[in-house]
Parts: C-alpha cells; structure tokens; sequence
C-alpha cells in the first residue's frame, strides 16, 4: 500500500540554525509532492510545491529537493525563527482525474530562542 | 488572495442532533473542495471530494448518510453531521483548489477548521 513517512520525533533546534525535515514514500508515483504548515487548531498553509521534473525549490527562506530516485523529499528551513515552530506535513499528488493528496503524520518543529 | 473560510470554527452539540459547516473560497472560485478530519497527532483524513453542481465522491469507510455534503455554488459547499454522535467529535478542516486561475498550480487552500464537540 502507499506510504509517507515523515520524522515522526519532534525536532528541536536553536534559532539561526537550519532545520531539515525528510518525507519518504513508497509504492507511489507521484507528479507532485507539497509541503505545508500547520499550527495547533488551525487548517494547514500551503508553503510549496514541487514537480516531479524539478530537482529543487526556494521560496525566501525555504528550499525543498525532490528525488524520485530515492523517493525522498528534504524540506529545508534556513536561519530559522521561533515563529518557524509548527507541525510540518508532506503530501504527495497524483496527477489525473482523482486530484487526492496523499498526506503524511507530519513532522513538529520547534525553534528555540 | 486564495482564503478559504469556515464558519463555525467551534460547535458544541448535544448526541442525536445535526451540525452545519460551511466552508467558502472568498476571492477566488472552486468546482472542487474537500473535507477532511483530523484527530489530536494524526495526519489529515480525506473524508469526501465536494463537486459543484454534482453529488459528493466520499472515501471508504465515510458514511455518505451521516455526513451530508452539498456543493450548491462555486464559492459555497457545506457538510452536516447528522445524528451526531460523540464518536464525531473532531476537527473538521475544508479545502480548495483554484481552479480557474491562470497558470493553475495544485496546491490546496485550507480553511481554519471547525471544531466538534458532541456531548
């Protein structure tokens, strides 16, 4: 069956430093893989979103790769902030009639001051 | 631009009666919206694909009696809880594509949740 992993333990890192986070997938194929943000009691944000022809995004601060070789995608934060502390989820996209995203645990990030 | 809205964001029931959630797409126009639900520390659970104009393709295991979905407008899809029970307390989040915009990507734009709780 498909799968998506996120890193299920919490990751706690000091302010200015870089936060990576990692989805894996298996028995999938996906045409699109995105990554959003979500805070406590509230709907997630849509951050970014990356095809499966392109090997890496940016957006400011964030960076994301795609490597449908490994079946991996890294989410990356740079000079991270404590307003970057959040509940990250990765969500895989099939391209074709059925548009359902395959969403993943997601991963707690909290940036210490 | 791209903001979704939900309104109530929290509802408290007593068991045995019907709850409305309404989720809109404020400035932009969706044919497709989605429900989902989501328990404390668990990933978000496709509950049933809302189409305009057209009935509601809803997921394995989903109740289509139980959760009455209606997609009346491009704008506009809404999702009763009938018969609640407290077995459906939970967090329910609704979510849209823009479908109509140039350059179209796929992301999803999410709605704040509504809050459920059925006493």
């Amino acid at each position: 069956s498909q799968k998506i992993e996120q890193n299920s333990e919490a990751l706690n890192i000091q302010e200015g430093k870089t936060a990576t986070l990692t989805c894996n997938y298996t028995n999938y194929s996906p045409a699109y893989l995105q990554w959003y943000r979500q805070d406590p009691g509230r709907g997630p944000v849509f951050l970014l979103l990356i095809r499966e022809n392109e090997k890496e995004k940016r957006k400011e601060r964030l960076k994301v790769t795609f490597d449908t070789t490994l079946k991996q995608s890294l989410f990356h934060i740079t000079a991270s902030q404590p307003a970057d502390s959040a509940t990250y989820l990765c969500a895989l996209d099939k391209a074709g009639n059925n548009r359902k995203l395959i969403w993943g645990l997601g991963t707690s990030l909290a940036v210490n001051p | 631009g791209a903001v979704v809205s939900q309104h109530p964001s929290r509802v408290i029931c007593k068991s045995g009666t019907s709850v409305k959630i309404e989720c809109r797409s404020l400035d932009f126009q969706a044919t497709t919206m989605f429900w989902y639900r989501q328990f404390p520390k668990q990933s978000l659970m496709l509950m049933a694909t809302s189409n305009e104009g057209s009935k509601a393709t809803y997921e394995q295991g989903v109740e289509k009696d139980k959760f009455l979905i209606n997609h009346a407008s491009l704008t506009l899809s809404t999702l009763t809880v009938t018969s609640a029970h407290p077995e459906d307390s939970s967090f329910y989040i609704c979510s849209a594509r823009d479908t109509f915009r140039v350059g179209f990507s796929y992301e999803q734009y999410f709605g704040p949740g509504t809050r459920l709780t059925v006493t």
